[in-house]
């Protein structure tokens, strides 16, 4: 969406290694963060999620940063598997509405 | 099945139709969405209704007319199809209103327009 570019549109991996995804958002009230996966064919589903009042979460292999002051936040994902080939889709509130990005396929080769 | 779902999965239909998607959620919820997914997996939110008041009205086409009988229902009509409405559908839903909630999506309505 125009509230938020994410970066890179593609991005191609070995298996094993870690991918990262960025976003940046340009409404500074925006407060949430969340970030869905969609597999081919399937629907988004929310795979994790952050707040204004945290810089970092993690959940097993994905993690989240924030960085409020540059307006950005990322999508880590370690140790990739070959179930982690999907579009990723980051997020943030425009108003009140969610304005998502325009999305990053993801390829883990085996 | 605790789930947001949709019917029809494909929809093929030609130039000038009318037709309807419809959505229902068991999640009580009290907020439902529809998303427009283009061929370049845009998504791009169309409408929003909170207990069956509307809510969002994004830049869309007055072909396309929502309807909510209830809170966990909300249908999409959409008049005189054109080539451009070929996309997929998704229906979603989320417990209140505020955006900053999981949105749970349905799987989805593939319109072919030819």
């Amino acid at each position: 969406g125009e509230n938020v570019e994410q970066h890179p549109s593609t991005l191609s991996v070995q298996e094993g290694d870690s991918a990262v995804i960025k976003c940046t958002y340009s409404d500074s009230a925006s407060n949430y963060f969340p970030w869905y996966k969609q597999e081919l064919g399937k629907r988004p589903q929310l795979i994790i999620d952050i707040r204004s009042n945290v810089g970092e979460k993690k959940d097993q292999r994905i993690a989240v940063t924030l960085n409020k002051t540059a307006k950005h936040f990322s999508l880590h994902i370690t140790e990739t598997q070959p179930e982690d080939s999907a579009v990723y889709f980051c997020a943030a509130p425009q108003g009140y509405k969610l304005s998502f990005g325009a999305g990053t396929t993801v390829t883990v080769r085996a | 099945d605790t789930a947001v779902s949709q019917t029809p999965k494909y929809l093929v239909t030609q130039m000038g139709n009318d037709k309807s998607i419809k959505c229902e959620q068991n999640l009580g919820h009290d907020t439902m969405y529809w998303y427009k997914q283009d061929s370049k997996k845009f998504l791009k939110i169309m409408f929003s209704y909170n207990n069956k008041e509307l809510i969002i009205n994004e830049t869309v086409p007055n072909r396309f007319s929502p309807k909510s009988p209830d809170k966990a229902h909300l249908n999409l009509h959409i008049n005189s199809l054109e080539l451009g409405d070929s996309a997929v559908y998704f229906c979603a839903s989320s417990h209140g209103q505020g955006v900053a909630e999981e949105q749970y999506f349905g799987p989805g309505t593939r319109l072919t327009v030819t």
